[in-house]
């Protein structure tokens, strides 16, 4: 099946620094990519929905000049969190929807997940 | 290598239907079973299950952990056409990695 990963799997950082996470569809191009946020009680919010060759779009409350993405490629979305502070800290995941997967189009496929502590 | 698997990938009822959807799991390290619905904008959590044999319910859905068949089922009775949506399986294995199955695409018919 298809596969997608996320690096690092966690991160710890100083208040005040940036941190970058990368998303990778590992065996399918996927032409749009989505990170969420987990909040306490499982719950999942979509930060902001990235394709490829193009800006992401932002959900409402989400600062864009704080959470940076990059879709620079089919296969690799990066998120980065700029002037880190330890509200910061969370658990994000990236999942990325594939252009074509033949009796699945347009299937989304969750990453693993990458934790950030910011102390 | 850390695994989720759900079954059926995709289900066809009509209103009024009870389904059963599974998932099962290959992991290292458990410490919760979630799943969730996903429709629009971000999958919406339903439940996290612990401990087996102990059913959660909530309205017409309901789930339950099996550790020793490293499963879960997520039952939905008296099916309406709102609950067509993806239900997605995650498993975290707690720390760093939370692992989610291909998820299982539910059509509801009028």
């Amino acid at each position: 099946g298809a596969v997608v990963s996320q690096h690092p799997s966690w991160v710890i950082c100083k208040s005040g620094t940036s941190v970058k996470i990368e998303c990778r569809s590992l065996d399918f191009q996927a032409t749009t990519m989505f990170w969420y946020r987990q909040f306490p009680k499982q719950s999942l919010m979509l930060m902001a929905t990235s394709n490829e060759g193009s800006k992401a779009t932002y959900e409402q409350g989400v600062e864009k000049d704080k959470f940076l993405i990059n879709h620079a490629s089919l296969t690799l979305s990066t998120l980065t969190v700029t002037s880190a502070h330890p509200e910061d800290s969370s658990f994000y995941i990236c999942s990325a929807r594939a252009a074509l997967t033949g009796g699945r189009k347009n299937e989304q496929f969750f990453g693993p997940g990458t934790r950030l502590t910011v102390l | 290598e850390d695994k989720v698997v759900q079954s059926p990938l995709s289900l066809v009822v009509h209103e009024g239907d009870t389904v059963t959807l599974n998932c099962s799991y290959e992991v290292t390290n458990f410490r919760s079973l979630l799943w969730y619905k996903q429709e629009k904008k971000a999958p919406t959590f339903l439940f996290m299950l612990t401990s087996s044999g102990i059913e959660k319910k909530s309205g017409r859905l309901s789930s339950i952990l099996d550790k020793k068949e490293l499963s879960s089922i997520l039952n939905i009775t008296a099916t309406q056409t709102g609950d067509s949506a993806i239900y997605l399986c995650a498993v975290d294995t707690g720390g760093f990695k939370t692992i989610f199955g291909a998820g299982t695409r539910l059509f509801v018919k009028a």
